[in-house]
């Protein structure tokens, strides 16, 4: 596609579940970015890929979250044992190259994730 | 010190006039900076980005970087209730290790 792709847009479920939220970043887009946003909050950033490796995972929360990419391509974040205070928007962002390093990021329209 | 600092606003300006949003970073290395405008409900999207002094204009937009001072502005001009939005300043700092910073947005109100 055109652009970066989230699924699912939204999701609701119980505290203690484990979610699984996906990315799927521009086409040849070598570095992909997860943020946080709570509700009338800015972006909190959560980890970032380039290609396959993480270089700086130093904004995940807490060890209930991990995140993955395979290749240059999907992303899957994951959150065990959901809390109430997982609930915000997770946005991805992908950006052409990292050492390159005047190329903007991109970003997908979110997930919305509700905790119950 | 924040990293990328905005002020929260809002801001609120008559439809028609000038909008004047600004943003400090404190990494004095940072060279790529970029400002994104983000609806209530959607995520951010790209308006302008800006590398070197001096003024970039695209349409009614004009980003601004001083990089002595370290400061980046976006002016918008006859200003329109859709630009209504918080815009988002974003820095590339290579300080250290890479990483590509966000500020916490002014929210922008133009009043019809």
């Amino acid at each position: 596609g055109a652009g970066v792709s989230q699924s699912p847009s939204n999701k609701v479920t119980e505290k203690g579940k484990d979610v699984e939220l996906r990315c799927d970043p521009i086409s040849g887009h070598t570095a992909l970015y997860w943020y946080r946003q709570r509700l009338g909050q800015g972006l909190e950033f959560l980890i970032y890929f380039q290609g396959n490796s993480a270089p700086d995972k130093s904004g995940l929360p807490s060890d209930r979250f991990s995140a993955e990419r395979t290749g240059e391509s999907v992303s899957t974040l994951t959150i065990q044992r959901t809390q109430q205070e997982d609930s915000a928007v997770y946005l991805c962002a992908s950006s052409s190259a990292w050492f390159n390093s005047n190329q903007p990021q991109h970003f997908g329209d979110g997930t919305r994730l509700s905790i119950l | 010190q924040k990293e990328v600092e905005q002020n929260s606003g809002p801001l609120s300006v008559p439809e028609g006039a000038i909008a004047s949003l600004n943003c400090t970073y404190s990494d004095r290395g940072s060279q790529s900076f970029f400002w994104y405008r983000q609806y209530s409900g959607k995520s951010p999207e790209l308006i302008m980005s800006i590398y070197s002094n001096g003024d970039k204009e695209d349409g009614r937009f004009t980003a601004q970087l001083n990089k002595a001072s370290q400061y980046v502005s976006l002016l918008i001009r006859d200003s329109q209730p859709s630009d209504s939005a918080t815009y988002l300043c974003a820095v590339i700092s290579t300080s250290g290790t890479y990483k590509y910073i966000f500020g916490t947005g002014t929210r922008l109100k133009v009043l019809a």
